[in-house]
């Protein structure tokens, strides 16, 4: 049973460059969440992919956007890198209507921006 | 004030023994709850859902108290391997997964 994959696993960023991360959720699963985790805190959410679409975002700015696939692969793209954005990025994928909202992650991207 | 608040630690304890972390979330919505456990620089792992009759997954025991809006987590036995960070988490429907910052905790032996 394929679990959730991600890549690349370690990225080195200029600032102002942008980047595209991707996903591969579980199998068997159709829902794809986007976390930062920046060091020494709990993973912070982006967004939620379901059906193609974006069905919840959370507190970040527009620099940070994503895509689901018809194979509920995922992409997250980040614009105009800033320092800040050094952090690992995980993604955890989800089956909607079990009602459980059990969520499984990644082995997440390492992002450090220069 | 932190949505989900936890004690950071680091607890430090011996092999065998018992440990407990509480953790405390602001949404009286909440629906969900978890443990997740993080070991360094790896991603977190469902370790075991919380429901309101508790909950006991070989070794570990798991509790929430709605009234008071905490959520605990006992560790009896204490093995090396249960080193990591513990993640509380909590879920308001359709709201995202909210993340404590974590208890490390650290099994001497």
């Amino acid at each position: 049973d394929a679990g959730v994959t991600q890549s690349p696993t370690h990225l080195i960023k200029t600032r102002g460059q942008q980047v595209t991360l991707r996903c591969s959720p579980k199998s068997g699963h159709d829902t794809v969440s986007w976390y930062q985790q920046a060091l020494g805190q709990g993973p912070q959410f982006i967004f939620q992919y379901y059906e193609e679409e974006e069905r919840q975002r959370g507190n970040f700015p527009d620099r940070f956007s994503g895509h689901q696939f018809p194979n509920y692969s995922s992409e997250l793209n980040v614009n105009a890198l800033l320092l800040g954005d050094s952090a690992l990025y995980l993604c955890a994928s989800s089956l909607a209507g079990t009602g459980t909202y059990e969520q499984y992650f990644g082995p997440g991207t390492r992002l450090t921006v220069t | 004030r932190k949505e989900v608040e936890q004690d950071p630690g680091p607890f430090n304890v011996p092999e065998g023994a018992t440990v407990a972390f509480n953790c405390t979330y602001s949404n009286s919505a909440s629906q969900s709850f978890f443990w997740y456990r993080q070991d360094c620089r790896k991603e977190p792992k469902l370790l075991m859902s919380v429901y309101s009759s508790g909950n006991e997954d070989g070794r570990f025991t798991a509790q929430l108290n709605r009234a008071s809006q905490y959520i605990s987590l006992l560790i009896r036995d204490s093995k090396l391997s249960d080193s990591a960070t513990y993640l509380c988490v909590v879920n308001a429907w359709p709201r995202e997964l909210i993340f404590g910052t974590g208890t490390l905790l650290a099994v001497q032996p």
